[in-house]
This record gives structure tokens, C-alpha cells and sequence, in this order.
């Protein structure tokens, strides 16, 4: 399968803890976004990547979310001093800049719970 | 207001019937539409990609695109009980972030 790939599909943490996402992107794709979903909602826009380059970070929820893409394949989203309103789905997506516009193919995501 | 508004539903159809989903927005700036389907705790599935104005056809949907009315819709003929899954509409003006609704949950019923 060469679809997005995440890990863990699962993630149980307690209040307080640090907890860290893998997204591997289509292989030739050069653009990887991470999102949120939380229960009943659309997708939020987290960060992206093109390349190992971050181009959008101020739109992450708050100086414990961080993410990397140390050389421009798979990439980790951090959230250090986890909360309870931290629990929900976090969706990676990867494109093909200057091919077909902005179609964005998504992850199967991390269900985040935090107890 | 937000950005981007979609009926949440859920919507409940007769299996064959013709479903209908609509997303109206605001930002006059949008140019890329995209439409998902996601199962529950699944990721989203991308459909149906639209850029700017205009219908596009695949098999059983079609997307349209309204821009002067800021609407887009898809349909879905011959629905399947496959299909019962909650549909997300997305646009965005750039080639980026995409702004998403909330989703339509659709029930196809035999």
C-alpha cells in the first residue's frame, strides 16, 4: 500500500505526559499538512510542510504542539504536557505540488485520548 | 460565522434514491473544492476535486461549483448502503491549508 501511513493508529496518555505522531507521506509527494478532527467537526489546519521546509506554523494550537520533517519524508507532530481538551483525531495529508493543484491525500489519523 | 457552512444531517435516503450535499462558503478567495468521504474513525477519502467553476463527473457523482452563489454541491446517484459515511466538503484559495465544514452524515437504508 502506498497511501499515507500514521503511527500509532492509537494513542492512550495520561494528563501531563508528552506524546509524539509519525506521518509517512506518499513517497513522491513533496507537501505534508497535519490536521485535527475532533468529534462531530471538519478537519482544522494545524502546519505544513514542503520539503523539510515548515511554511505555516502560527496556526498550531499552542506553544506545546510542535512539528518536524527533518528531511523532507516522514514527519513528527509532538504535543508535550498533554491536556484533556488534546484528546481527538490528528489527520496527516501529503500532496504533489505544481502536478494537480491541491488535492490532499489523508492519513488513516492518530486517535489521541488523554485521561 | 464560519467560513465554510454544511448541513451536519444526518440525512437518511432509500437505497437507489439521489442524495444531494451542499456547502455554502464566504470567502470569494476559494478557488480549489474538494469533497471526502470518511467512515467513522477513518481518515478522510478523497472523492471528487474541482478547481474553480464548473461540473465534474466519476461514476455515480458529480460535483458542481457555483462561484457567483459561493455553493457547491454533490451528488450521488444509485446510492449503496456503501456509501452511508459522513461527507466533508473543502476548499482553499491557495495551494495549502484547506478549510473544511463540519461534515454531512449520510445513511443509505435498504
Amino acid at each position: 500500500d502506498t497511501g499515507v501511513s500514521q503511527d500509532p493508529r492509537h494513542k492512550i496518555t495520561k494528563r501531563g505526559q508528552n506524546v509524539t505522531f509519525r506521518c509517512d507521506p506518499i513517497s513522491e509527494h513533496n507537501r505534508l499538512y497535519w490536521y485535527r478532527q475532533t468529534l462531530g467537526q471538519g478537519p482544522e489546519f494545524l502546519t505544513y510542510f514542503q520539503n523539510e521546509a515548515q511554511l505555516e506554523k502560527s496556526r498550531l494550537l499552542s506553544d506545546r504542539f510542535s512539528a518536524e520533517r527533518p528531511k523532507g519524508s516522514f514527519s513528527t507532530l509532538e504535543i508535550q504536557r498533554t491536556e484533556q481538551g488534546d484528546s481527538a483525531m490528528y489527520l496527516c495529508a501529503s500532496s504533489l505540488v505544481g502536478l494537480a493543484g491541491n488535492e490532499q491525500f489523508f492519513g488513516p489519523g492518530t486517535r489521541l485520548t488523554v485521561l | 460565522q464560519k467560513e465554510v457552512e454544511q448541513d451536519p444531517g444526518p440525512l437518511s435516503v432509500p437505497e437507489g434514491a439521489i442524495v444531494s450535499l451542499n456547502c455554502t462558503y464566504s470567502n470569494s478567495a476559494f478557488q480549489y473544492f474538494m469533497w471526502y468521504r470518511q467512515y467513522s474513525r477513518k481518515g478522510p477519502e478523497l472523492l471528487m476535486y474541482t478547481y474553480s467553476s464548473g461540473n465534474k463527473e466519476d461514476g455515480r457523482f458529480t460535483a458542481q461549483v457555483d462561484k457567483s452563489s459561493k455553493y457547491i454541491s454533490l451528488f450521488i446517484r444509485d446510492s449503496q448502503p456503501s456509501d452511508s459515511a459522513t461527507y466533508l466538503c473543502a476548499m482553499s484559495a491557495l495551494i495549502g491549508e484547506l478549510t473544511f465544514g463540519t461534515g454531512t452524515q449520510l445513511k443509505v437504508e435498504l
